[in-house]
């Protein structure tokens, strides 16, 4: 079946360090992937997509590449900020009739100290 | 403008009654879901509709009915309420292509006492 895998959280850094979030995923078929943030109180927002191997998702900072070799989409940032506190999700999507079914990770929760 | 709105942003109510949840997007996307979010933060999807129609119906108790008036509402009544189903409940709108990008609404705390 299909299913994502991320890395339990909570991770705990100070500001400017780097940050990876593990994900790998198990899937039928080329799903895209996907990565969600979701702020205290909010819902989830986009921050970054690969819709095929080898592509490269790239938003405020963050990156992830689209590893079809070892099924991976892991999250990296150079330098987080207080800001990027939040819950990310790796996600794939692959698509079923006319709607697209996202499968979500569990989440993993992100502190940054000052 | 917000593209997917909900209401109540919070809702809390006894056991045994019935509430709905309210979903309205304007971005004209033709599909809509809802998915519930537990307390660990799980996501899980429950419905999707496309144009009205059910498309996506995961297992979820039949409590639970999903009614879409036009394509850009889709409405969750959940009769019988139970302590179970407090959760976080996001609606999410998309458009029909290969790698379509949903959007999610700001949710809806309920708490079932």
């Amino acid at each position: 079946g299909n299913s994502v895998t991320q890395m339990e959280g909570p991770v705990t850094l100070s500001e400017e360090a780097f940050l990876t979030i593990n994900c790998t995923y198990t899937a039928t078929g080329y799903p895209s992937l996907f990565w969600y943030v979701q702020y205290p109180g909010e819902g989830l927002q986009l921050l970054l997509k690969a819709t095929k191997a080898d592509d490269k998702g790239s938003n405020k900072g963050f990156e992830a590449t689209y590893r079809k070799e070892t099924t991976s989409f892991h999250l990296e940032k150079g330098s987080v900020q207080v800001s990027d506190s939040a819950v990310y999700f790796c996600a794939l999507i692959f698509f079923y009739s006319s709607a697209s079914k996202i499968i979500f990770g569990s989440g993993t929760r992100l502190s940054i100290r000052p | 403008d917000t593209a997917v709105s909900q209401t109540p942003k919070y809702l809390v109510t006894q056991m045994g009654n019935d509430k709905s949840i309210k979903c309205e997007q304007n971005l004209g996307h033709d599909t809509m879901y809802w998915y519930k979010q537990d307390s660990k933060k799980f996501l899980k999807i429950m419905f999707s509709y496309n144009n009205k129609e059910l498309i996506i119906n995961e297992t979820v108790p039949n409590r639970f009915s999903p009614k879409s008036p036009d394509k850009a509402h889709l409405n969750l009544h959940i009769n019988s309420l139970e302590l179970g189903d407090s959760a976080v409940y996001f609606c999410a709108s998309s458009q029909e292509g290969s790698s379509s990008e949903q959007y999610f609404g700001p949710g809806t705390r309920l708490t079932v006492t």
